[in-house]
Formats: structure tokens, sequence, C-alpha cells
């Protein structure tokens, strides 16, 4: 069974740098066919996709983030990473790591529970 | 980027067909899917690729697409169905999905 873990710090201070990852177990982030994203919403709010990492390590970015997103991979500890940087209060929201469905990459199969991170100083 | 509109409130009576919209340009060119969520948790896929339900979806939950517009129709809706739902597609700029629908079973 397919599991994703988000983890990293809850709390940036404005204009820093937001950092999480994203454990997955049951399933090879490098030897699949999948690719594996970053969503989030804000409180109360939609929900927004951020990127992706695809199994062969490639990166696709929403455009209006692009300059600010980077999504990595760690093989060794199949997890997957997400940086945000120049954050803001509006960057506050719960962060989601997400697995693409086979036939539809945006189709978003499996999901982690979410982690609130809050920018405030 | 593109849009995509969906109603901010949808109701249905317990037991009676309830219909939630999606409307915007990319899906001339990319099938919508639709994700169910429910209060603190996690949201959930329940149409893929226009009309194809995943592993596990009850068979209440269908999707359907003209021109630019995605449904989601659940047919006998239930209690557990109360939820908020996004779609979402493909766009010039990579993903975007819907404001969301609140369904609300009455």
């Amino acid at each position: 069974q397919l599991h994703l873990q988000e983890s990293g710090s809850g709390l940036v201070k404005p204009s820093q740098t937001l950092s999480l990852t994203c454990g997955v177990s049951g399933e090879s982030i490098s030897r699949g066919v999948h690719t594996w994203s970053w969503i989030r919403q804000p409180p109360g709010k939609g929900l927004e996709w951020l990127g992706y990492i695809h199994h062969s390590g490639g990166t696709y970015y929403k455009t209006s983030l692009k300059s600010r997103v980077t999504i990595s991979g760690d093989r060794s500890k199949n997890e997957f990473s997400l940086k945000l940087t120049s954050v803001t209060a509006a960057d506050t929201a719960v962060y989601f790591c997400a697995r693409g469905h086979i036939s539809s990459w945006y189709s978003f199969e499996y999901w982690g529970r979410g982690t609130l991170v809050t920018v405030s100083a | 980027s593109s849009e995509l509109t969906q109603d901010p409130a949808v109701s249905v009576a317990l037991g009676q067909t309830g219909r939630i919209t999606c409307q915007g340009d990319s899906l001339r060119s990319y099938s919508a899917s639709w994700f169910q969520q429910k209060p603190g948790q996690a949201p959930k896929l329940v149409i893929y690729d226009k009309d194809n339900r995943p592993s596990g979806i009850p068979d209440r939950f269908s999707g359907s697409s003209s021109g630019s517009t995605a449904s989601l129709t659940i047919t006998g809706a239930q209690a557990e169905d109360e939820a908020d739902y996004y779609c979402n597609s493909r766009d010039s700029s990579g993903v975007v999905f819907g404001g969301g629908t609140k369904l609300t079973v009455l």
C-alpha cells in the first residue's frame, strides 16, 4: 500500500525559504512511471498545484511560481522535497504531496495527509 | 493561465441525483479529474480522465464532459457524500483547479 508523509518546518519567517519533504513508502519514486507533485491549500480556500518531479528526475513547475519553486528527489531515501523561496503570508497553507495516476499525471491518486506551514515573523 | 469555474454550493436530497459542473476553456483540450474533500482530510480522487473511477469509488459517482464543461454526477446521493468537490485539468501553466463546490445532502 502506497503511503506518503509530509514533514518539515511548520513556521517560516517572511522572506525565508520554506522546505518540506515527502517520504514515500510502498513504491520507489525512481522506478515507477509516475509523477510526484506538491499541492497546497490556504486555510479555507481551494487547491493549487505547485509542480512535480518525474520518476526520471525531470521537473515541471507552475509557471507563475517557477522562479521560487524547486522540487528535488532523493532516491536513496525514497523521498522528494519542496523548496519555496522568498515566502510571504500568502504562502501560508496546508501543503500536500501526491502521486499522479498512471494514465493522467494530474489526476492525483494518492495524497499525504498534509502539513500546515505558517509564514509569520 | 486559464480558469475553471464551479458553483460555490450545490444541494441534493438524500437518495436523489446531484450534479456539479466545471467550466473552462482548458476542458476543450484536456480531460477533467474530480476530487472529494471532507473537513480536515486530504482530497480523494473520485473521477479521472473525464469518466473513469479509481478502484474503491462507488459507482454512484460518474463523470462526463461536453465542450468546455465537465460534470460530476452523484446518482443516489448518500449522507457521506457531503463534502467539497474540486475539478482540475491541465492548462498552459501546468495544472488548474476549480474553486470548489460544497455539496450538501439534505
